[in-house]
């Protein structure tokens, strides 16, 4: 079965204090893998998306890196305006679109 | 690009009623999307596939009759909750698909039923 595991489900830390978020997942056959960020009472944001193994993404002071088995979002000298659940998803060889999601990590980042 | 918008961003209904939920591309044709449901604290669940012009697919677990998907048109797909209950009270978010991947979801549609 298709499945897709984030940790830690929380995470809080300092202002400035760099930190990684993991997904792991185990699937049949790994089409992309995506991240987006979820504010309360809204709709998921696109940040990423990895296609194969050892790719690796930026966008300002996040990074996002893949291996055959899991992904990490790397999180460098947050800002309070980062806080927010962070989603991981799979999407798998053979589904148009369809995305299999982890359970999030809601990240808060303290001034 | 590729906005989706969904209307109305929440709603409140009485037990028994029949809510409808938009969804729209507004600056893309989608020939796909996605409806998700979210409980509080919870991932997003899938709930069914929308195709344009075709009965949508729903995954294990979730009642046709009761969530009703139409996708008339390449910009527009509308889920109907048909005899609303309390415990249907949810966030409802819908995707629109550009083609292979998965890009944009709207903002979401909190759904609370008296």
């Amino acid at each position: 079965e298709d499945q897709v595991t984030q940790s830690p489900e929380a995470l809080r830390l300092q202002e400035g204090e760099s930190s990684s978020l993991n997904c792991s997942y185990t699937v049949s056959g790994l089409r992309g893998l995506f991240w987006y960020r979820q504010d309360p009472g809204k709709g998921p944001e696109f940040l990423f998306t990895l296609y194969s193994a050892g790719e690796e993404k930026e966008k300002e002071r996040l990074k996002a890196t893949l291996t055959k088995k899991e992904s990490f979002l790397h999180i460098t000298a947050p800002k309070p305006e980062d806080s927010a659940t962070y989603l991981c998803a799979v999407q798998t060889r053979g589904n148009t679109g369809k995305l299999i999601f982890g359970q999030g990590t809601t990240l808060q980042v303290k001034p | 690009g590729a906005v989706v918008s969904q209307h109305p961003s929440w709603v409140i209904c009485k037990s028994g009623t029949s809510v409808k939920i938009e969804c729209r591309s507004l600056d893309f044709q989608a020939t796909t999307m996605f409806w998700y449901r979210q409980f509080p604290k919870q991932s997003l669940m899938l709930m069914a596939t929308s195709n344009e012009g075709s009965k949508a697919t729903y995954e294990q677990g979730v009642e046709k009759d009761k969530f009703l998907i139409n996708h008339a048109s390449l910009t527009l797909s509308t889920l109907t909750v048909t005899s609303a209950h309390p415990e249907d009270s949810s966030f409802y978010i819908c995707s629109a698909s550009l083609g292979a991947n998965v890009l944009t979801f709207g903002a979401g549609s909190r759904l609370t039923v008296l």
